[in-house]
């Protein structure tokens, strides 16, 4: 059973700068996983931000970006506003099979 | 601009099938896959499978035993049935639009059924 692993929760300052990161129990994260993030605020359908490791969707903000860290995928927030306050899913495609992580819940405070 | 609006019965017993719907409007329905991923009340997300317009189908190996996607190319329409349902199943179904064309990606996404099982 593979597991998806990210940080359960994080909290960043306005303004300041946040990496979220998620990991496979298979092994190191590479781009043929192709690594997309979604934000899903309290009562909303799941938002699409970045899809094979580091492409942004024509509505993904600047200050949102893709990337490998380490064997894991990440998602980074530079100049974090109130409104990024919300629930990050990653999710691993596993040649036909899709994989989503537990979650993030990022803290503006 | 591409819009999913899903619909279904809310509402199930025990042993009941699910059965949800899945419009799309707007864009191409043919090259893509049509997906349905489910979200119990407070917990994370969950792939259940995908169909694209041949009817060529993915599915989670956990559900794989009672989910069933279908397409009608006719209607760009794909349906979800899950059989033998139980508490367990009870989570906010959404459908959504995905690719693997070079690389995997979801974008669009419906509105969200929520289904509950229920005695």
């Amino acid at each position: 059973q593979t597991v998806v692993t990210q940080e359960p929760s994080l909290t960043v300052s306005p303004g300041g700068t946040v990496t979220l990161t998620c990991a496979s129990t298979t092994g190191a994260v590479t781009s043929g996983f192709y690594p997309n993030w979604f934000q899903q605020k309290p009562g909303q359908a799941p938002r699409a931000l970045i899809y094979g490791t580091s492409n942004k969707h024509p509505w993904t903000p600047a200050r949102f970006s893709g990337s490998l860290l380490g064997g894991k995928a990440a998602l980074t927030l530079s100049g974090v506003q109130p409104e990024d306050e919300a629930e990050y899913y990653c999710l691993l495609y596993y040649g036909g099979a899709v994989v989503f992580g537990g979650g993030t819940k990022l803290t503006v405070l | 601009q591409v819009q999913l609006q899903q619909w279904g019965a809310g509402l199930l017993k025990p042993s009941e099938t699910l059965s949800l719907t899945c419009g799309v409007y707007g864009g191409s329905f043919s090259g893509y896959y049509w997906s349905w991923i489910r979200q119990p009340p407070g917990k994370g997300l969950e792939w259940i499978g995908e169909i694209n317009h041949s009817g060529r189908t993915n599915y989670n190996p956990s559900l794989k035993s009672r989910a069933t996607i279908s397409v009608d190319t006719s209607k760009n329409q794909f349906s979800l049935e899950l059989s033998s349902v139980t508490a367990a199943d009870t989570a906010v179904y959404y459908c959504a639009k995905a690719w693997h064309y070079g690389d995997y990606g979801i974008d669009y996404w419906g509105q969200g059924t929520l289904v509950t099982v229920s005695s």
